[in-house]
């Protein structure tokens, strides 16, 4: 199985802020990789997709990037309704696996 | 629009069985694979299982294969997940996923799964 190590696990921010999450796979993946927003008692968001395609309707603030085995998630200018977790999750192979979530919270 | 309702799920006492069922509207269900992913309490996301469009092409992640099964119907547009044998590990929200081209962007809002005695 593909082992995804997302970092870090949790992360305060100020409304403004860039913010940067990182994604590791134990192989490469191939940019075959999601990134997930979750609120507090909600289903998980689909935010991007094959590393850093947009799924239509997210903000631009939002960005992906990377390939091989290492990949990024950033937010440009952190805002109040981004607190949430995210996860990074890879469909190279299945199983399909996730990170252990980074929990974003506002400083 | 695009949805996905769970239900079926409840309390049960370890070794016991529950059937949790996925209604899927606004899209043609046929046309997709689906999944099951599970959350356990404060913990993160664990894909439990896929079946192809077909019925065919189902995988299982270890801890679940010989105890739970994945099935539809596409004249129903609904999903399935038969879980026998279950575990207090088991516990945990459990939601339906369509699978775009092995990318899984909807979710359903979950069914809350409990074992214990």
């Amino acid at each position: 199985d593909i082992q995804m190590t997302q970092s870090p696990s949790s992360l305060s921010a100020s409304v403004g802020d860039r913010v940067t999450i990182t994604c590791q796979a134990s192989q490469d993946i191939r940019k075959y990789l999601n990134w997930y927003q979750q609120k507090p008692g909600r289903a998980p968001k689909l935010l991007m997709y094959d590393a850093s395609t947009l799924e239509t309707g997210v903000p631009s603030r939002f960005s992906g990037s990377g390939s091989g085995r290492d990949y990024t998630f950033t937010i440009s200018s952190l805002q109040p309704e981004d607190i949430a977790t995210y996860y990074c999750q890879q469909y190279d192979n299945l199983p399909y696996t996730f990170g252990q979530g980074t929990k974003l919270e506002i400083k | 629009e695009v949805q996905l309702v769970e239900s079926g799920g409840g309390l049960v006492q370890p070794g016991g069985a529950l059937r949790l069922s996925c209604a899927a509207s606004g899209f043609a269900f046929r046309g997709y694979e689906m999944n099951w992913v599970r959350q356990a309490p404060g913990k993160g996301l664990a894909w439990i299982a896929r079946i192809g469009t077909s019925g065919d092409g189902i995988d299982y992640v270890d801890s679940v294969k010989g105890r739970f099964t994945i099935s539809r119907d596409n004249t129903k547009k609904s999903l399935y997940l038969q879980m026998n044998s279950l575990r207090v590990e088991d516990t945990g929200i459990y939601y339906c996923v369509r699978d775009d081209r092995a990318v899984m962007d909807v979710w359903g809002q979950g069914t809350t799964v409990t074992v214990s005695s």
